[in-house]
């Protein structure tokens, strides 16, 4: 059975902190991604990979960045956490350029 | 501007009703279009299109993609209790790695 799994489902940070959110996936996808869900508004992506080491800006970077060091691990890193980046961050994996992703179960992230 | 919009963005029905939902899309090099339902936790993923005027159908649901007026439906059947989500459309383009999401539409399906 697929997995993509998130390190953590739920997180409370204090503005400024930094804040890591860990994504393995176990089905040797090239391609993964990092989501940001908030009511209203859909997936908007904050950050892609293809490759190890490789990565590409989505529409919303700005106070995100990302690394990919090994095929089956995508980090998303908040450096100064800020009120506004409260939300759900969907991670997701896919073989490169075909098919469906497949979704981690999610990380709500809470800045105060 | 959006490149993906979804509507209805919330919708009440009755079990037993039959819903259309529905995704539009404006961008340069379409390569698919996939619907996907969320519960409480991760999307699901329900169908990708990529052909014009091809049904695809899973029990209750059907979908469909118009690629010249650059939209997709998403048809429920029968509605149940179960059915209330999140459903959502995304688009892949270009060189097939970047996938853009619309804002989804949210089901109720009451008894």
């Amino acid at each position: 059975d697929v997995k993509v799994t998130q390190s953590s489902r739920y997180l409370v940070k204090r503005t400024g902190e930094k804040v890591f959110l860990e994504c393995v996936q176990d089905m040797d996808h090239e391609n993964m991604f990092w989501y940001r869900q908030d009511p209203g508004l859909g997936l908007r992506l904050i950050y892609f990979s293809y490759d190890v080491k490789m990565k590409e800006k989505g529409d919303i970077p700005e106070g995100y960045s990302v690394s990919r060091e090994k095929k089956e691990r995508f980090s998303l890193i908040l450096e100064s956490a800020s009120t506004n980046q409260t939300s759900m961050y969907l991670c997701a994996s896919r073989r490169l350029a075909a098919g469906e992703l497949f979704f981690g179960e999610g990380s709500r992230l809470t800045v105060l | 501007e959006d490149k993906v919009v979804q509507s209805p963005l919330s919708l009440v029905v009755h079990e037993g009703d039959t819903v259309t939902l529905n995704c539009s899309y404006e961008v340069t090099n379409f390569r698919s279009l996939l619907w996907y339902k969320q519960e409480k936790k991760a999307p699901t993923f329900l169908f990708m299109l990529t052909s014009s005027g091809i049904e695809k159908k899973s029990g209750r649901l059907s979908s469909i993609l118009d690629k010249k007026e650059l939209f997709s439906i998403l048809n429920i059947t029968a509605t149940q209790t179960g059915d209330s989500a999140i459903y959502l459309c995304a688009v892949e383009e270009g060189a097939g790695n970047m996938l853009t999401f619309g804002g989804g539409t949210r089901l109720m399906v009451k008894p």
